[in-house]
């Protein structure tokens, strides 16, 4: 059964660079099956998809985020990294990273438990 | 904002029937997935495809679409079903993924 955890340094402050990892177990993520996705929720809020990166390096990001994202692979650790520049207090959010795919449709499949970033000065 | 709009409340009366919406153009070409959210805890999948469900989810949750509108059907519902539903799928370019606003589903 696969396994996501997200973890990261903690606290950011405005203007800083928000970084993250996601490590797998239970699968690799570089078996070319699946797409592997950051997903944000600020408090209180909705669901935003941040984009997604394949085993091969290619990537898709939100086009409201993408000058400021960039999601990489580490097939070496079976991990997969977020990161998000320049941030600000609209920012803070519970960043989720999942197993995810499909063509006809796109369904996050297994998600991390979550880790929520504070955005403050 | 987000091409997939949902209501944001819905209320279903202890072992009746409800059904949550989801309207988007890009339902037109692909299907919607659909997500159990509780407080404090991660989204599970628990419609996918045309109708679809993980392994673990009661067969009470079904999907249907029609049209530019998804629906996730949960009948007999139970009061742990009680949490916030929300859909996603791939924009209208299909080059995206969208979520929709998310539906509270109170159970009465």
């Amino acid at each position: 059964q696969v396994q996501l955890q997200e973890s990261g340094p903690g606290p950011v402050k405005p203007s800083e660079t928000l970084s993250l990892t996601c490590t797998v177990s239970g699968d690799s993520v570089s078996s070319g099956n699946y797409y592997w996705s950051w997903v944000r929720q600020p408090p209180g809020k909705g669901l935003e998809w941040i984009g997604y990166i394949y085993y091969s390096g290619s990537t898709n990001y939100n086009p409201s985020l993408k000058s400021r994202v960039t999601i990489s692979v580490d097939t070496s650790k079976n991990q997969f990294s977020l990161r998000l520049t320049s941030v600000t207090a609209a920012d803070t959010a519970v960043y989720y990273c999942a197993r995810s795919g499909g063509s006809t449709f796109f369904s996050l499949w297994s998600w991390g438990q979550g880790t929520l970033v504070t955005v403050s000065s | 904002s987000s091409e997939l709009t949902q209501d944001p409340a819905v209320s279903v009366g202890l072992g009746q029937t409800v059904r949550i919406t989801c309207q988007g153009d890009s339902l037109r070409t692909y299907y919607a997935s659909w997500y159990q959210q509780k407080p404090g805890q991660a989204p599970v999948l628990v419609i996918y495809g045309k109708n679809s469900r993980p392994s673990g989810i009661p067969d009470r949750f079904s999907g249907s679409s029609s049209g530019n509108t998804a629906s996730l059907t949960i009948t007999g519902t139970q009061a742990e079903d009680e949490a916030d539903y929300y859909c996603n799928s791939r924009d209208s370019s299909g080059n995206h993924v969208v979520f929709g606003g998310g539906t509270k589903l109170t159970v009465l």
